[in-house]
Parts: structure tokens; sequence; C-alpha cells
């Protein structure tokens, strides 16, 4: 079965800065690339996804790339504020029949004024 | 606006005495999953309803069950709840198995 690592398990970034969170999966054949963000307490929130055919997605200062060769895929922030900070999880999946989302063990990103 | 809603937001039981928690949703998906989510840990599937199909983790516990009357509605039911069932329970929907899972914003349960 798929098997998703993301590292690193915290990320401490002062506010502006960048900040760089990666996952590797295990099963070629997933397909589908999600990121949530959890505020404490709250619900896992999507806020970017990529699928297997695209390399690339950005959505104003959070990006996410895509390789598949290497079977891994990354978050970029730019420009972070404190916000931003929660814990980050990744996931992924294959989207034939059901196949469960498999998450990784997720980074807790804290922004410092 | 809310989308997918869980009620309680947070439930104190005893250990052993039956609880349910419920979860709707208003965007007619067809998939609603439930996930049990402990501190500081990803989501863990229990289990999922595509339409009234219902599929069960092999990991997931006989404990919990899960009722799907109609589209809009799923419940959990913990049967004997332990010490070791308190967690956050959220629930989520797609609109189909391929698709983008939506979260509610979670049941806080506490076993006492």
């Amino acid at each position: 079965g798929e098997n998703v690592e993301q590292h690193p398990s915290t990320l401490s970034v002062q506010e502006g800065d960048s900040a760089v969170i990666k996952c590797t999966y295990s099963d070629s054949a997933s397909n589908y690339f999600p990121w949530y963000k959890q505020e404490l307490g709250k619900r896992p929130q999507l806020i970017i996804d990529i699928r297997s055919n695209v390399g690339e997605k950005k959505d104003q200062r959070i990006a996410v790339t895509l390789n598949k060769t290497a079977k891994h895929f990354s978050l970029h922030i730019t420009e972070t504020q404190p916000e931003d900070s929660a814990v980050y999880f990744c996931a992924a999946k294959r989207n034939t029949g059901f196949q469960k989302l498999v998450f990784g063990t997720g980074t807790r990103l804290l922004v410092s004024p | 606006d809310a989308m997918v809603i869980q009620n309680p937001r947070y439930q104190v039981t005893q250990f052993g005495k039956p609880v349910t928690l419920s979860c709707s949703q208003t965007l007619n998906h067809n998939v609603m999953y439930w996930y049990q989510q402990k501190s500081s840990q990803a989501p863990k599937l229990l289990f999922h309803y595509y339409d009234k199909d219902f599929n069960n983790e092999a990991d997931t516990p006989d404990n919990f069950q899960s009722r799907r009357p109609n589209t809009s509605f799923c419940f959990l039911d913990i049967r004997s709840p332990g010490l070791g069932d308190a967690a956050m329970y959220l629930c989520a929907t797609s609109r189909d198995p391929a698709g983008t899972q939506f979260f509610g914003p979670g049941t806080r349960l506490t076993v006492l």
C-alpha cells in the first residue's frame, strides 16, 4: 500500500521568510496530492492540490511542485506570515476506484513575527 | 455557509457508555468519511460510505459502527468507548471517490 513520508516534523521561520515542506510517496500509481493546513483545534483545510499531469501549481504565496520520477512533492510558502503557523499535512492517493487518502505525519510550522 | 456540520463539537462520555456523533452536509456529495485524529497525528480513516455502500477499514475496531440514513447525514456510533477512543473525530465528504475531501469542524470526544 501507499506510504507517505513528510519532512521536517517542525519548521520555525521568521516572518517574511520562505518555508518548504517535502513529502515522498511509495506508490508510483498515486496521482493526486493534496495539502491540508490544520490550525490548533480546527479542521484540516485544503490549501492546494496537484494531479500527476501537472508539475507545478501556484496560488498566490503557496505553490506545490511534483516530481513523479523521484516520487516526491513539496509545498512552498513564500513571504510567510504569523497566520501561516499551523500543522501542514501532505497526502497522496490513486484516483482509480476507491483508494484512501494516505497522509504524511505532518509538519508543525511556526512563523515568528 | 457551513458545508460539513458536525454535532456536538465537544462530547464527554463515561467509559463504556455508548455515544453517537453526527455529521451532515449541504454539498450533496456522494461519499462521506469518518476519521479519527489523535493529538499530533494525521487523521486515520475509520470507514466511508459511497452512497449507501459501507466500507470499513481493516483495522477499524468493531466498537465503531456507522449509519448513513440519507445522503445528507452520517452517524458514528461508539458502542463501548474506552479511554483510548478519546480523540477528535472528523467527518469529511467528497463528490465522488476521486474528488477533493472537505472536512467538518470535528467533534472532540473525552472519555472519563
